[in-house]
């Protein structure tokens, strides 16, 4: 089976631009979460959907951040405009079933985002 | 609230040698409990898990027993190799807002050389 997919993995933008990052989940998964990982914060949680709605958006960083899941196999997570202090990994991961229940979540290969 | 602290690294060790990664947690209730591994370039993998107090999880050699009475979950293999090189993530899961959240440590880098 596929496992969580991510594109691009490798972005390198200029401050200002806009980046869109996508993510495909594991089919039949009904949960989706997006994270973001540096070495001075770890691994941050920025949102997360189920069943397509975003239920907790508390983790987004400012306005500039926005995520949208139009249906069951595609998100996606912008940022408009870029900012340097944005260089990050973002991670998508995906959740569902019993494995849901208990917590378990199956993450993607990640993007990193470079915003000179 | 919910939260876990794992020992800070790296941890340096030459092949074959025991491994012991410390976790301890704070918790509201009965959370699961998981150890990920993160290889360079990679995602977050689960390692294994346990999702109640006395579970012991093992996956590739590796262990970790839900020990309630000390709130902790401690990764153990008893030979690691090279490959196993990577950084390793201890979490719990807890109920949030209807859904089950992930609270990670800050990951531990384990170095193995041959």
């Amino acid at each position: 089976d596929a496992g969580v997919i991510q594109s691009p993995r490798h972005e390198v933008t200029e401050m200002g631009q806009e980046v869109t990052l996508r993510c495909k989940p594991i089919s039949g998964h009904n949960s989706l979460f997006w994270y973001r990982q540096t070495m001075m914060r770890g691994l941050e949680l920025l949102i997360y959907f189920n069943n397509n709605v975003p239920i907790d958006d508390s983790g987004m960083p400012e306005d500039r951040f926005s995520a949208k899941m139009p249906n069951a196999s595609f998100s996606t997570l912008k940022i408009q405009p870029s900012e340097p202090r944005d260089s990050a990994v973002y991670f998508c991961a995906s959740t569902g079933g019993l494995a849901g229940a208990f917590g378990e979540q199956f993450f993607g290969p990640g993007t990193r985002l470079t915003v000179l | 609230g919910n939260s876990v602290t794992q020992m800070e690294g790296p941890v340096t060790l030459s092949e074959e040698a025991f491994l012991t990664i410390n976790c301890t947690y704070t918790a509201t209730g009965y959370p699961s409990l998981f150890w990920y591994v993160q290889y360079p370039g990679e995602g977050l993998q689960l390692l294994l898990k346990a999702t109640k107090a006395d579970d012991k999880g093992s996956n590739k050699g590796f262990e970790a027993t839900y020990r309630k009475e000390t709130t902790s979950f401690h990764l153990e293999k008893g030979s690691v190799q090279v490959s196993d090189s990577a950084v390793y993530f201890c979490a719990l899961a807890f109920m949030n807002t209807g859904f089950q959240k992930l609270v990670f440590g800050t990951g531990t880098r384990l170095l193995v050389s041959p």
